[in-house]
Parts: structure tokens; C-alpha cells; sequence
């Protein structure tokens, strides 16, 4: 399973658009990238999933390059509920075994 | 759908003592995972089940923990006896795989075990 890096925190304020960067240099050709948050004393939960290209739902969007070896997850505006660990997986093929790594912890202020 | 459901929420137990944790999964799905996450070695995977058989237990620590999935509808993780070091919040999470063998399918955590061993 390809490793990912992403920083550990992040800091950001009410009301910006806030960008999420990992890295995922041994990405296989199968693979996919998926986004999952999670809060305190909960599980976490999926936020996105793509291949390559830019993905966009109501939550967030995802930017993955041709090389597929990075990706950013973009939240618009954020708000304090924003606050959360936010972990970038790559997995794929047929067993949905899914690795998280560290996360990064998205602490956003008034 | 009442999503995943895990028992006991919280439980306190001493050293020694065999703790089971219950899950039930979202109906139709057929992957089982069980996680285990602390703040020192975060989230990890412990063992999941494809239509109720063990496909990969790598993650399992030791033989004091055992995993069944007895049907499609629930799952429980032993351990069996419980040390300090197995305190944790264990979660459960179920899948569907996509049609498409390239896609994988959301996980859906449910709240958690909270296991506090004294």
C-alpha cells in the first residue's frame, strides 16, 4: 500500500479557503485518493474520493495532478466545525483495505 | 439506515479480565473492519471480514485478541486477558465494494468503543 505525508497541523481562521496538501510518490496505477475527517469521539468519515483531475462535491473539492504523486484536498470557507483531523488515503483493487496514516489536525480559529 | 452500532460505548475493566466488543454493520455490506486508535500509534487496522470471513488479521497485536463474524450482522472482538496496554477507543466500520474493481467503497465508522483497562 503506497505511504502518504501530510503535515501534522494547520491553522487557519473563519471564513478561508483552506488547502490540505499529501503526498503519495509510489501511487499505483489502481489506486484512488480518499479523504476522510474525523472529530473528537467519533469515527471518521468520508468526505471525497478521486482518480485524477479536480473532484468536487457539497463539501469539499480535490485536486490531483497528471502524476497522480500529490493531492489537495480544498475546503471553502471554513468554519469552526471545521476542526478536525483530515486524513488522505490511497488504496485500491478489490479488498477496500484501508490504511490511515498520522492525519493532519485542522485547527480553525474566530 | 441506523448506521454501524457498537456496544458497549465505554467500558472500564481491570487487568485480566476478557472484554468483548460488539459491532453491528450497515445491512448489505459486506466488509467488516475492526481499528483500533490511540493517540501514540493512531488509527490502525486490526483485522476485516469480506462476507464474514477473516481475510486479513495482520494487524491483530497478539493472540489475546480474536475477531469472529458469526453472520452478516455482527461481529465481536475478544481480548482475552485485557492488559493496560489495550486501552484504546476500537472502532467498527463497514463497506461495499463498488461495482467497478478500480473503485473502493466508503467506510462507515460507527462512534466507537472506548476500553479503559486498569
Amino acid at each position: 500500500l503506497a505511504k502518504t505525508t501530510q503535515p501534522i497541523s494547520m491553522d487557519s481562521y473563519e471564513g478561508q479557503e483552506v488547502n490540505i496538501t499529501c503526498s503519495h510518490n509510489n501511487i499505483a496505477t489502481n489506486d484512488y485518493i480518499t479523504w476522510y475527517q474525523q472529530f473528537p469521539s467519533q469515527g471518521p468519515r468520508f468526505i471525497i474520493q478521486g482518480y485524477k483531475t479536480k473532484v468536487t462535491n457539497e463539501v469539499a473539492s480535490l485536486f490531483i495532478p497528471a502524476d497522480r504523486k500529490s493531492s489537495t484536498l480544498s475546503l471553502p470557507r471554513v468554519s469552526l466545525s471545521d476542526t478536525a483531523v483530515y486524513y488522505c488515503l490511497v488504496n485500491g483493487g478489490a479488498t477496500n483495505k484501508l490504511i490511515f496514516g498520522t492525519g493532519t489536525l485542522l485547527a480553525v480559529q474566530p | 439506515d441506523a448506521g454501524v452500532i457498537q456496544s458497549p460505548r465505554h467500558e472500564v475493566t481491570e487487568m485480566g479480565q476478557e472484554v468483548t466488543l460488539r459491532c453491528k454493520p450497515i445491512s448489505g455490506h459486506d466488509y467488516l473492519f475492526w481499528y483500533r486508535q490511540t493517540m501514540m500509534r493512531g488509527l490502525e487496522l486490526l483485522i476485516y471480514f469480506n462476507n464474514n470471513v477473516p481475510i486479513d488479521d495482520s494487524g491483530m497485536p497478539e493472540d489475546r485478541f480474536s475477531a469472529k463474524m458469526p453472520n452478516a450482522s455482527f461481529s465481536t472482538l475478544k481480548i482475552q486477558p485485557s492488559e493496560p496496554r489495550d486501552s484504546a477507543v476500537y472502532f467498527c466500520a463497514s463497506s461495499i465494494l463498488a461495482g467497478d474493481l478500480m473503485d473502493t467503497g466508503e467506510l462507515f465508522f460507527g462512534e466507537g468503543s472506548r476500553l479503559t483497562v486498569l
